[in-house]
């Protein structure tokens, strides 16, 4: 499976909006974008997904590189439910393998 | 809709002694997995079934560790006998379909210390 590079650990103001990169170089032209992130003493959660064109849900926006070696989680306003952390995952969705994520902090 | 169910939420026990988890995923979802996930990293795959039937269990320590899910609903996860490495939350997830792209739903772990 194709890997991905996330930084281990980020922080944010509350209120202001946050972008989470992750780098997947090796991406084929089949694999989805996925992004979950995990809550303290929970399992993780999904978040968004993307193929090619960026996309917008009620939790976030996924922005994907043209080339596809890249994209960006923006959490628009962050609030400190958010603090978690989260997993940049490329595949098909048969099976996902998880990295160490973002460790994401939320300062009040 | 009702949530992945997993039970026990905590367990202690000694090393060489067996343990078992138990999960029941939400109605209808055919896929089910097993994942372990230490202290520290991402969670790691075990198993996956898809109804009854075992898909990928090549990173399942089969010396130790079993799964079943007889009747394609809910399933379990043994552990014969614990080692101390095994401490970690196992985590239960399913999905539709494989190849469910919007995402799996996961349980909130099993947390096995063994001591």
């Amino acid at each position: 499976d194709a890997k991905t590079t996330q930084p281990n650990s980020m922080e944010s103001n509350e209120e202001e909006p946050v972008h989470l990169p992750c780098n997947h170089s090796t991406i084929s032209g089949t694999d989805y974008i996925h992004w979950y992130r995990q809550l303290p003493s929970q399992g993780p959660e999904y978040v968004i997904h993307g193929l090619t064109s960026n996309v917008n849900n009620r939790m976030a926006s996924l922005a994907i590189a043209e080339d596809r070696k890249s994209s960006t989680l923006i959490l628009h306003r962050a609030t400190l439910r958010d603090a978690a952390v989260y997993y940049c995952i490329l595949g098909t969705g048969n099976q996902f393998y998880f990295g160490t994520g973002t460790s994401l902090t939320v300062i009040p | 809709e009702a949530g992945v169910a997993q039970s026990p939420r905590y367990k202690i026990i000694e090393k060489r002694q067996s343990v078992a988890f138990w999960c029941n995923p939400i109605s209808g979802h055919a896929t089910l997995y097993w994942y372990q996930q230490i202290l520290g990293q991402g969670p790691k795959l075990l198993i996956q079934f898809q109804n009854n039937g075992v898909v990928d269990d090549s990173q399942l320590p089969k010396d130790r560790f079993s799964a079943e899910r007889l009747k394609g609903v809910d399933s379990t996860l043994k552990i014969q006998p614990a080692k101390l490495e095994d401490s970690a939350v196992y985590l239960c997830a399913s999905s539709p379909r494989p190849g469910w792209v919007v995402g799996y739903t996961f349980g909130s772990g099993t947390r096995l210390t063994v001591v």
